[in-house]
């Protein structure tokens, strides 16, 4: 079962470019990482999803290197709207597997 | 919106009752998913179905149960509730499961509180 963490939090201004790590140490081959952003007070909402290599889609990109072992999500050019938790999920390759959320990174984007 | 809707968006209850939570999918998904979020713990997955089915189980209590209909509307039940299953109960859904089930819409939650 994987035990995923994550920073707890981060700081950035408007602008630059933000990436957060998730570390998945025991992640199985199965497995497929996701990314998800969460408002306060709201459900978690889709951002990206990866296996291996990099992938990118109009809002970031996700980079897991060949261990699968981390996973490091890139936000550029952050607004003051992107200030939220952001959270890695591990699992569902099989669709039998239970699903591991990493422990959050409250990301706080400063003018 | 993401199509997920849940019922009640809060419940307030005491110790030792009983509670439903009820979740309706979006449209044409057929797997759902259960989440606790707690200030201590995170979010927990706790279990999924798929068309009806239990399909893979979390940190589940035994006090909780849960049940996929044939409509695929899905209940959390939530028994001899103890001050510390106070939290947000988020239902999910995403259209199959394995690499889709990745990509899953979240309600916007139901907030129970036990006093």
């Amino acid at each position: 079962l994987a035990k995923t963490t994550q920073p707890i939090s981060m700081d950035s201004y408007e602008g630059q470019e933000v990436n957060i790590t998730c570390s998945h140490n025991n992640i199985a081959t199965n497995d497929y990482i996701t990314w998800y952003q969460q408002f306060p007070s709201q459900g978690p909402r889709f951002i990206i999803q990866g296996y291996k290599t990099k992938v990118t889609n109009e809002v970031a990109s996700l980079f897991i290197p060949a261990d699968r072992k981390s996973s490091t999500l890139s936000l550029p050019r952050v607004s003051l709207s992107d200030t939220a938790v952001y959270y890695c999920l591990v699992g569902g390759g099989t669709g039998f597997q239970k699903l591991v959320f990493g422990t959050g990174t409250r990301l706080l984007v400063s003018p | 919106d993401s199509g997920v809707t849940q019922t009640p968006k809060h419940l307030i209850t005491a110790t030792g009752q009983r509670v439903t939570l009820r979740c309706s999918p979006r449209s044409g998904d057929l797997s759902v998913y259960w989440y606790q979020q707690s200030l201590d713990q995170g979010l927990q997955f706790l279990i999924q179905y798929y068309n009806g089915e239990e399909r893979a189980k979390g940190n589940i209590l035994e006090r909780f149960s849960a049940q996929q209909f044939p409509d695929l509307h899905s209940e959390l039940n939530l028994s001899s509730l103890e001050l510390g299953d106070s939290a947000l109960y988020f239902c999910a859904s995403s259209p199959g499961v394995g690499t889709t089930s990745g990509e899953q819409y979240f309600g916007p939650g139901t907030r129970l509180t036990v006093t």
